[in-house]
This record gives structure tokens, sequence and C-alpha cells, in this order.
């Protein structure tokens, strides 16, 4: 069946602009995991949703940094007013229940994002 | 922090031989995951060892635990140009089971 998948794959954008970042979780996954991959800070978590809730925003690294999911499937991160630091790969991943340590999740390819 | 240490940094050996890969992680476990990451793009999952659990193999993947040094370690053996990657160990945590990772691991294998 089909992955994770995430759009776009690559986004060059100027300092300042908001930015959209899609996932979409393999159907029947009521968990989604936002991660963010920089050189400087490696992998790190950013958001968990159970369903269309977000329960833990707690990586979040700034009020700019807002994300949501509607119908217990799609999300959308948003970036606004980007900043050079913001610069990295953003990772969405799917896991099939939440909170349940066991399971796998399935992270989709990233979208690189270049702020200039 | 709570991100886990991974060394080496980077390794380079020749195909055939045998790749060890070294973690550390600091809180309390369920379970110790294994990633692959091609091309700084997405990862891949490898292998998952439970805290009860001492070793796991998975075809030419081999992993220990040692819940107490907090410690983890991947071994690839008779490994191949197509193993080339970054290798990352993460734990679940806390109520949401969000992944801590490793800092990485840079193997290139070379044909």
């Amino acid at each position: 069946g089909a992955g994770v998948s995430q759009s776009p794959s690559n986004k060059v954008t100027e300092k300042g602009k908001d930015v959209e970042l899609r996932c979409d979780p393999i159907s029947g996954h009521t968990a989604l995991y936002w991660y963010r991959q920089s050189l400087g800070q490696g992998l790190e978590f950013l958001i968990y949703f159970q369903g269309n809730s977000a329960p833990d925003k707690s990586g979040l690294p700034s009020d700019r940094f807002s994300a949501e999911r509607t119908g217990g499937s799609v999300s959308t991160l948003t970036i606004q007013r980007t900043q050079q630091e913001d610069s990295a790969v953003y990772l969405c991943a799917s896991s099939l229940f939440p909170g349940q340590a066991s399971y796998e999740q399935y992270f989709g390819p990233g979208t690189r994002l270049t702020v200039t | 922090s709570q991100q886990g240490e991974e060394d080496p940094q980077a390794l380079s050996i020749q195909e055939g031989e045998n790749a060890t890969m070294n973690c550390s992680y600091k809180t309390s476990i369920n379970n110790l995951q294994w990633y692959r990451q091609n091309s700084g793009r997405g990862l891949v999952h490898l292998i998952l060892i439970r805290s009860n659990e001492r070793e796991k193999h998975s075809g030419r993947l081999r992993v220990t635990l040692d819940t107490s040094k907090k410690s983890s370690s991947l071994l690839i053996t008779a490994s191949r140009a197509a193993d080339t990657a970054s290798y990352f160990c993460a734990t679940p945590y806390g109520a949401t089971n969000k992944l801590i990772f490793g800092t990485g691991t840079l193997l290139a294998v070379q044909p």
C-alpha cells in the first residue's frame, strides 16, 4: 500500500514569507508526528497528533510554527515569517495506534526547506 | 537535551567487512529502535529491541541492548555498498511516544 507522502519535496522561500508543508499519512494511522532535521540540531520532535487533536506541541520552536490535522488524515505544518534558521528537512511520520511505544513509526520522504 | 549519543560519527569500511555502531541514551526505555536514512531524506525502520531483550537478529543485522549501561549497538555483517547511509538509534519517550534520536553514524561502504 501507499506509504507516507509529503509535499513539496523541496521548497525555497525568501526570508519573511510563510510556507505550508503537507503530510499524507498511511490510511488508518491515527498517530501523526512532525520532526525536523537540521545540521545544528539533528533530528528533533516538533508536534504529535492523536486524531485531529495535538496533545503534544512541546517541540514547536516558536509561535511562528503551527500545525493542523483534518479528518484524522492530512496534516499541514505552517511556518510564518520564515527565518534562515528554519532551513531544514521536515519529516512526517505516522503510526498505527496512538501512544503505543512498540508500534513502528513510518516516515515520509521529507520536505527540504531552504530559506534565503 | 534528551538526545542520545552515537559513535562513531562516521565509519568507512570495505564491502564484506562488518560495521558496528554504538548508541547511548539517557532515560528509561520501553524499547529502542534503529533507523536508516539514505541521502538525508526519509527514515526507514530497521529493527526494534524491547527493554527486556538483550539481543535481536534480523537478516544481516544484530542489535544488542544493555539497559544497565543505557547503551545499544547495531552490527551489520558482510556489508554491501548499498548499506551506505546514516544510521540512527531512537527511543520512544513520554505518553505520546515521540522518538528521541541519537546523533547518528554516517556509514560509507566502499565497493
